[in-house]
């Protein structure tokens, strides 16, 4: 079965520039969340999505950031602008039910110049 | 909200030893998870365990929930169980993971 599958794996990119960070959840899996991992703050969750319906963001750092899910197979979480505070690794998880073991994507590594 | 804790924060073994990690949560939690983040920075699901024993090959893991702890079992380590092993804990959907265990297993 394949797992959930994030694009890109790295990305650099300079400051002020849209970063558009993509995942493809489990298929029938209902529950999707976006990570975060720095140094500073460990893995922090960022959203929430249950059913495509965003449940929880109290983790968005700020407006910069936003998150959709259009549909059950497709995530984008988008940076704009982009600032070298925003480097860091973002992983996609995907659960089938809400209370169910939490599957994580390999990452996307970004890195804000 | 809840807090987490894992001990210790770093371990060397020599390969072929056996280890155990601690992982102690201040809350009641309905989902226990721990994961391997290998040097490849991937995060591997080991077990999820919010209560009673599994094993898994050389890895067990044990949690007391009515203790608010766990414990991941690693025996007759390997280089390749080196990484960073976490436990994630929630209430609800909410994961809070702890800082981890960096593992070092020495050939």
């Amino acid at each position: 079965d394949a797992g959930v599958i994030q694009s890109p794996r790295h990305e650099v990119t300079e400051m002020g520039q849209e970063v558009t960070l993509r995942c493809k959840p489990i298929s029938g899996h209902n529950s999707l969340f976006w990570y975060r991992q720095t140094m500073m703050r460990g893995l922090e969750l960022l959203i929430y999505f249950n059913n495509n319906v965003p449940i929880d963001d109290s983790g968005m750092p700020e407006d910069r950031f936003s998150a959709k899910m259009p549909n059950a197979s497709f995530s984008t979480l988008k940076i704009q602008p982009s600032e070298p505070r925003d480097s860091a690794v973002y992983f996609c998880a995907s659960s089938l039910l809400v209370n169910q073991p939490q599957h994580f994507g390999d990452g996307t590594r970004l890195s804000i110049l | 909200g809840i807090q987490v804790e894992q001990s210790p924060p770093d371990l060397i073994l020599q390969e072929g030893a056996n280890s155990t990690l601690r992982c102690n949560f201040s809350d009641s939690v309905n989902n226990l998870q721990w994961f391997h983040q290998n040097p490849w920075g991937q995060l591997i699901n080991l077990f999820y365990i919010p209560s009673g024993t599994k094993q898994n090959g050389r890895l067990s893991a044990t949690t007391v929930a009515t203790e608010r702890y766990s414990l991941l079992y690693i025996s007759s380590s390997q280089t390749t169980d080196s990484g960073v092993y976490f436990c994630a804990v929630s209430g609800t959907y909410k994961y809070i993971f702890g800082t981890g265990t960096r593992l070092k297993v020495l050939a």
